[in-house]
């Protein structure tokens, strides 16, 4: 099947500071990326919905301006988590969505660890 | 308002035994119902779904059945095997197709030799 990457697979930084995660469709192109935030035990959530070339749609409860994201090609979206405060570390996860085949299938990328000290 | 509630893990079996993980869903309309899974160190992969009611899906031996009657997709299989370790996600959609899952909290399946 498809493959969806995520880059850095985790990443460590200071509270204050903004980390960018990447999310790439390796051999098809995207027009609709997810980004989802998993707690320990617990459900994947669904975060935004990131459309190439357009403004992202967010869930509710979600702070647009503290989760920047970017669909700026067919391959590619990225989350920045600005100002991160200990509370972000999470386990974040993208997928990408391939509607250009027969079947309209959902891929996911193997996620990132983010830690905030 | 829509939710996937699934059986919480770890569930330990040995190589060959019967598996069955359940799955209940609560959702206004007629969601579809999947089965994703997660190996160690991969991302989520479709294992398997059903569109519409009393539909069965099917792949790699495992199988569920979408009830609306008893709003469930239990997951089965009848032998599993050691390579089927992993954490199982019971999730629905409300478009019809794969925008905006609503997961659950995942099962994780140890199958020991």
């Amino acid at each position: 099947g498809a493959v969806v990457s995520q880059h850095p697979s985790w990443v460590i930084c200071k509270s204050g500071t903004s980390v960018k995660i990447e999310c790439r469709s390796l051999d098809f192109q995207a027009t609709t990326m997810f980004w989802y935030r998993q707690f320990p035990k617990q459900s994947l959530m669904l975060m935004a919905t990131s459309n190439e070339g357009s403004k992202a749609t967010y869930e509710q409860g979600v702070e647009k301006d503290k989760f920047l994201i970017n669909h700026a090609s067919l391959t590619l979206s990225t989350l920045t988590v600005t100002s991160a405060h200990p509370e972000d570390s999470s386990f974040y996860i993208c997928s990408a969505r391939d509607s250009t085949g027969a079947t309209d299938t959902q891929y996911f990328g193997p996620g990132t660890r983010l830690t905030v000290l | 308002g829509n939710s996937v509630t699934q059986m919480e893990g770890p569930v330990t079996l040995s190589e060959e035994a019967f598996l069955t993980i359940n799955c209940t869903y609560t959702a206004t309309g007629y969601p579809s119902l999947f089965w994703y899974v997660q190996y160690p160190g991969e991302g989520l992969q479709l294992l398997l779904k059903a569109t519409k009611a009393d539909d069965k899906g099917s792949n790699k031996g495992f199988e569920a059945t979408y009830r609306k009657e008893t709003t469930s997709f239990h997951l089965e299989k009848g032998s599993v095997q050691v390579s089927d370790s992993a954490v199982y996600f019971c999730a629905l959609s409300l478009s019809g197709g794969y925008n905006k899952l609503i997961f659950g909290a995942g099962t994780r399946l140890a199958v020991h030799p």
